[in-house]
């Protein structure tokens, strides 16, 4: 069964400051691992995908992560966080040629001035 | 382009009364998909659809009914509304299921069952 934790529900960073955000999962198999976000009032966007392809996956807006199979963690980092990126931040995994996607109960991460 | 589009954006219910939530899109996508969000739990699968005619189950489904009759819309029908499913929905849509990066997400239908 697939399944994905996500450390912190909340977390807090000076502008300027490293961003970490939390993810660990569970799959029985090569998982597809995502990193979403979500803005007030608006859906969810996607910030970057790990297919096997490369073990640190670079994203949109300065976010990467990097998946560690022997930790079965796949953390969300950005060296230094924008007012902008306050928002919820959504670790989802997924098996290939599956048609669901297994969300954490996300991580609100808010950007002190 | 209008992407992935949910009507309407708010609905407050009565418990027993139906509705049906709309869902449209216009990237002829095959895949489209109906999520709920709840606090504290993430966005869970309630049905998905892989083209026109053919529906299947996500993880919570009960309460919950859908069609596929044509690409562009996929509507959730909720038959006789509990408390149990005020929450926000989302519908989402790809060309290549939920694994694709291109899987957009509508804007939100948020649902209130008094």
């Amino acid at each position: 069964a697939q399944s994905v934790t996500q450390l912190g529900s909340h977390v807090s960073v000076s502008e300027g400051a490293l961003v970490l955000l939390r993810c660990n999962y569970s799959s029985s198999v090569p998982p597809y691992l995502f990193w979403y976000v979500q803005y007030p009032n608006q859906g969810l966007q996607l910030l970057l995908k790990y297919t096997s392809a490369a073990t640190l996956v670079k994203g949109i807006n300065g976010f990467e992560a990097e998946f560690k199979k022997s930790e079965t963690s796949f953390h969300l980092t950005k060296p230094s966080a924008h007012m902008s990126d306050a928002a919820e931040y959504f670790c989802a995994v997924s098996e290939g040629g599956a048609n669901n996607l297994f969300f954490g109960t996300g991580t609100r991460l808010t950007v002190i001035p | 382009n209008a992407g992935v589009t949910q009507t309407p954006k708010f609905q407050v219910l009565k418990t027993g009364q139906s509705m049906t939530l709309q869902c449209a899109q216009d990237m002829n996508h095959e895949y489209m998909s109906w999520y709920r969000q709840d606090p504290g739990m993430g966005l869970r699968l309630i049905h998905y659809s892989v083209g026109a005619g053919i529906t299947d189950q996500g993880e919570v489904p009960n309460g919950y009914n859908v069609s596929r009759s044509t690409t562009e819309d996929f509507p959730l029908r909720l038959l006789s509304a509990a408390p149990s499913q005020t929450s926000v929905y989302f519908c989402a849509s790809s060309s290549a299921g939920a694994n694709d990066e291109k899987l957009f997400f509508g804007s939100g239908t948020q649902l209130s069952v008094l």
